[in-house]
């Protein structure tokens, strides 16, 4: 496609409830990110997939959060029985190492916890 | 990933050059300078980046210092459409291991009409 792309635009959830955010990367994108933003605040790392690589799962904040990727495509946030903390922008972004490693970024995904 | 420090804000009269620079004293030889903005609301957008060459694309140009401890981002014609918040950020390519982008606290620009 054109561009990153990530839904929901916004989820409005109850504390306790698991959510899902998807991202489908720019095609032919071998890299691919998660991000968190809180109001206000900078982004924070979440996870990294490269290809065929283990995913580097070092900016995970719980074991309530975890992502998957199918090979090089379409990438799914979990989280887990949420937390009102976890209220934030959840931003994704593709690369592509071999051309100059720039990370393209979706529009985010609202998410509130109530 | 070498930290970078910019202003915390800046107005610019729209029309006119914006300059926006960044200190990245601390950068290493293998760090490239990216810049980002974050229009309100929006996922951050890339806008250019380099090595030690002065850039130039149909956004912006970047020029670094030849020491590459400092850098402009320089928007030619400031629209009404470029106030957003700039990030300079500092980092390796991720194939040495670096893969997150840091974003600080960036320049708030604001473009006056």
């Amino acid at each position: 496609g054109a561009g990153v792309s990530q839904s929901p635009s916004n989820k409005v959830t109850e504390k306790g409830k698991d959510v899902e955010l998807r991202c489908d990367p720019i095609s032919g994108h071998t890299a691919l990110y998660w991000y968190r933003q809180r109001l206000g605040q900078g982004l924070e790392f979440l996870i990294y997939f490269q290809g065929n690589s283990a995913p580097d799962k070092s900016g995970l904040p719980s074991d309530r959060f975890s992502a998957e990727r199918t090979g090089e495509s379409v990438s799914t946030l979990t989280i887990q029985r949420t937390q009102q903390e976890d209220s934030a922008v959840y931003l994704c972004a593709s690369s592509l190492l071999a051309s100059g490693d720039t990370q393209y970024f979706g529009p985010g995904t609202r998410l509130t916890v109530l | 990933d070498a930290k970078t420090t910019q202003p915390p804000s800046m107005d610019c009269a729209e029309g006119r050059a914006a300059n926006l620079p960044c200190n990245h004293s601390t950068i290493s030889g293998n760090e490239y300078v990216y810049w980002y903005r974050q229009i309100h609301s929006q996922g951050p957008q890339y806008i250019i980046h380099g090595l030690k060459n002065n850039e130039t694309n149909e956004m912006a140009s970047l020029i670094i210092t030849e020491d590459r401890k400092s850098s402009t981002l320089i928007l030619p014609h400031a629209t009404l459409r470029d106030t957003a918040v700039y990030y300079c950020i500092v980092k390796a390519y991720s194939g040495a291991g670096s893969y997150q982008l840091t974003f600080g606290k960036g320049t708030k620009l604001s473009v006056i009409p």
